[in-house]
């Protein structure tokens, strides 16, 4: 079976520190590769998104990710957070042959104002 | 624009008692998904509908678990009966089809305690 990994389960930063969170897929085809918040109290939301191109995708709020094929890789990265991004992130990916959809387990941030 | 609309919010039921929830999509998309949450995990796939037609229930416990999207809109999703492992968060989802369409928007789901 696929399998999307996000190694940190719980992160806690001080606002203005510079976030990076770790995504890894197994899936050896082609993929879209997504990253979702779910502020507290609120649904899912799309943070950013990559189907082909440049692989440094700029999503809202600051955020960025890098896909890097070869490391089959999709880290979520924001230079400087703020205590309104305390929220959990999840980093999913489609397998595009079978129009599959995976999640990871997701990170919780916290960010101390 | 509304989102996806998902009802109930919460439910509690003893086990082996049955449960509904529905889910109406954003206007348009024609892919539908249900989604089984566990605390501490992601989102993992019960069915996907492409229109009316279930295309991937691979991950559905059919033989407690059922769902529809009669008309290719509105979906309802079924357990019958619950169990206490079904204590969960259902999320439901839609997109305008494949590809780059594939970008899902989720509903609020609905939190269910079988007690």
């Amino acid at each position: 079976a696929q399998s999307v990994s996000q190694h940190n389960h719980h992160v806690i930063l001080s606002e203005a520190a510079s976030l990076e969170l770790g995504c890894n897929y197994s899936y050896g085809g082609t993929v879209n590769l997504f990253w979702y918040v779910q502020y507290p109290g609120q649904h899912l939301q799309l943070l950013l998104k990559y189907f082909s191109g440049d692989p440094l995708v700029k999503g809202i709020k600051g955020f960025e990710a890098e896909f890097i094929k070869s490391k089959f890789s999709f880290n979520l990265r924001k230079p400087s957070v703020q205590w309104s991004d305390t929220a959990e992130y999840f980093c999913a990916v489609n397998a595009i042959d079978f129009n599959k959809f995976y999640f990871g387990s997701g990170t919780k941030l916290n960010v101390k104002p | 624009e509304a989102g996806v609309v998902q009802s109930p919010r919460y439910k509690i039921i003893e086990k082996k008692q049955p449960v509904a929830f529905w889910c109406n999509p954003i206007s348009g998309h024609n892919t539908l998904y249900w989604y089984l949450q566990n605390l501490g995990q992601g989102p993992e796939l019960l069915i996907r509908y492409e229109n009316e037609e279930a295309v991937d229930d691979s991950q559905l416990p059919k033989d407690r678990f059922s769902a529809e999207r009669l008309k290719g809109v509105d979906s309802t999703l079924k357990i019958q009966p619950a169990e206490l492992g079904d204590s969960a968060v259902y999320l439901c989802a839609s997109s305008l089809g494949r590809g780059r369409f594939n970008e899902q928007f989720f509903g609020p789901g609905t939190r269910l305690t079988v007690l």
